[in-house]
Parts: C-alpha cells; structure tokens; sequence
C-alpha cells in the first residue's frame, strides 16, 4: 500500500502558483520523497525529490517539514501543460516506486 | 534527464497470442528495472522487479508463467505477455534505477496493448 495521502484533486489558476501537499506521517529515515507526475497516457515524469532538506529545480520547490511527515510540492506558476496527476511518494533508494492514487491538478484559464 | 525508451508503444494482438515488449536504457546501466501495469482511471501498479542476471520477483497476484521477463543486460529488459486474452489489455510501463548517480527512477512512455 502506498505511504502517502493525498487531496484527490486540487484547482488552480495559471500563472498562480499551485501547492500540493502530502503526507508520510510513517516515513523512515532512510526513505526519500519522491514526486512524479503523469499526463494522460504517458509514463510518470520525475520532478523532485528529496530527503531532509528544501529543494529546488527548474521545474518545481519541494518543502519537507522538519519532522519529515509532510511535504508540500510547489509549481511557482502553473500552466495549462501542468495539469495531469501528481504523485507523491516515499521509498529507500534503490527500491520500486509504489504509486497511490495522487492528486488531479486541474490548471485552468 | 536520463532517457528510458519503451517499444512498441502500442500494439494490438489477437487472443492467444504472445506479445513481447521492450524496456531500454538509452544512456545509463541499470540493474534494476521495474514493471507496471496501469488500468483506465488507476493509478501505476507494481508487476514485477526485473534485476540483470537472476530471475525477476513478481508481486503478489502476478502469474509469473504468464508476464515472462528476461533482464539479459544492463541496459534491456523484456516483458512478455503470453497467451495473452482482452483482461489483459492494458497499459503497461516500465522504470529503471541508475546504477551510480543520483536515486530518481527514469520511466519508459508506455506500451498500450489492446488484446482482441
């Protein structure tokens, strides 16, 4: 079973920032958070991740609270190409991704 | 981004049929490589762990004899659907994990198949 809980769906605006969050309340001190997402019909594409620390891409911001049982995903200015499911996962390096349900962002005009 | 490349991206085969589908690593080794299978409107489902050289383990509920798998290098595993009937149509995917390097898994882009 999946890790992690998720909003089922969340909205935003484009050009608005969109913030998705999770929680891992039983995450390990070995596992990483891990998101990807998927737009309809492909593969999951990797975005972030991380173990302790912030992070940041070119493509989104990962906040991982202090006591590492919750994250937040931020996409500083979501386009309409943003909308697909996002998945948040946790796991030790090395091992299979297990995928739960995510949260459908919806980026709308 | 490393690149991981699936073939063919879709196929249609009659029932009974075997269908094989292709996992590659474009530009890095993998040992390991992961199998998914993912129904409409369901998330990704874990088949199967494809490790180079030794058999793969299958998750529970996966019939090993019918989703055969061969990880023969570093840089390809093999999926095949054998004796294949229309409850498996599906779309199936594929991850590997870098051997050095960072810990992100790189996915392939899919393999619709559709059973008839």
């Amino acid at each position: 079973d999946a890790k992690t809980t998720q909003p089922t769906s969340m909205d935003c605006a484009e050009g608005r920032a969109a913030n998705l969050p999770c929680n891992h309340s039983t995450i390990s001190g070995n596992e990483y958070v891990y998101w990807y997402r998927q737009i309809h019909s492909q593969g999951p594409q990797y975005i972030i991740h991380g173990l302790k620390n912030n992070e940041t891409n070119e493509m989104a911001s990962l906040i991982i609270t202090e006591d590492r049982k919750s994250s937040t995903l931020i996409l500083p200015h979501a386009t309409l190409r943003d909308t697909a499911v996002y998945y948040c996962i946790v796991r030790a390096a090395g091992t299979a991704l297990i995928f739960g349900k995510g949260t459908t962002l919806s980026v709308s005009s | 981004g490393a690149v991981v490349s699936q073939h063919p991206s879709w196929v249609i085969c009659k029932s009974g049929t075997s269908v094989k589908i292709e996992c590659r690593s474009l530009d890095f080794q993998a040992t390991t490589m992961f199998w998914y299978r993912q129904f409409p409107k369901q998330s990704l489902m874990l088949m199967a762990t494809s490790n180079e050289g030794s058999k793969a383990t299958y998750e529970q509920g996966v019939e090993k004899d019918k989703f055969l798998i061969n990880h023969a290098s570093l840089t390809l595993s093999t999926l095949t659907v054998t004796s294949a009937h229309p409850e498996d149509s599906s779309f199936y995917i594929c991850s590997a994990n870098r051997i050095l390097g960072n810990t992100e898994a790189f996915f392939g882009q899919g393999t619709r198949l559709t059973v008839v």
